[in-house]
């Protein structure tokens, strides 16, 4: 069974901090996506990354998949109240059926 | 607003009521899930529909009943839970089964409690 770790579980930090939450596994992913889900809501897609090595940015948040394709990182530059949220990643296994598998997600609180 | 509408937002029910959950789309997609969202914990895949088809159960317990009458709505139905099943419930829907790339759109959940 696939498992992805998101670190760290939780984050609070004053707002105009940078921070960097991460996404790992021991198995190649063949895609990678990125949601964020605000309290009260279903989660929305960020980004989806599928090449190694690839970096995508989204304004302030900057996303990057691993060479390997078996990590990912959400890089937030000069956070805001508004970044508050809680990040989920999911990733597509072959194994999988092509079904995501998520991981348990960073809870991100962000201080005015 | 993400096209994906679930009612009610809130249920509270005892463990021998029925109840049920509901999930439209207006998307025109072809593929609708149900998950369960519990604290600290990675979404669960509970069920798939393909085309009004279903295509996965993924080991869930007969008191959790699904629905699907056409491409644009889905239900839940509920039946003697416990407990352990208060969770937010999200049902989310895609253009096709295979999410290799594709997104998920989700609604804003159901949060269920069991008394």
């Amino acid at each position: 069974t696939q498992l992805l770790e998101q670190s760290p579980q939780f984050l609070s930090i004053q707002e105009g901090e940078n921070l960097t939450v991460y996404c790992n596994s021991s198995s190649v992913f063949s895609s990678l996506q990125w949601y964020r889900q605000e309290p009260g809501e279903g989660p929305v897609l960020l980004v989806t990354v599928v090449t190694g090595g690839e970096v995508k940015k989204l304004k302030r948040l900057t996303f990057q998949f691993g060479d390997a394709r078996k990590d990912s990182s959400l890089h937030i530059t000069a956070a805001q109240p508004g970044d508050t949220g809680l990040y989920l990643c999911a990733g597509v296994f072959r194994a999988s059926n092509y079904q995501l598998i998520w991981g348990a997600g960073t809870k991100l609180i962000i201080k005015p | 607003e993400t096209g994906v509408t679930q009612t009610p937002r809130h249920l509270v029910m005892g463990m021998t009521n029925k109840k049920s959950l509901k999930c439209e789309q207006h998307l025109g997609h072809n593929a609708m899930y149900w998950y369960k969202q519990s604290a600290k914990k990675p979404l669960e895949l509970m069920f798939v529909y393909s085309l009004e088809e279903r295509v996965e159960n993924n080991s869930v317990p007969s008191r959790f009943s699904p629905e699907c009458p056409n491409s644009s709505h889905l239900f839940l139905h509920l039946h003697t839970l416990q407990p352990e099943d208060s969770a937010l419930y999200l049902c989310a829907s895609s253009q096709d089964i295979r999410t290799n790339t594709g997104e998920l759109f989700f609604g804003e959940g159901s949060r269920l409690t069991v008394l």
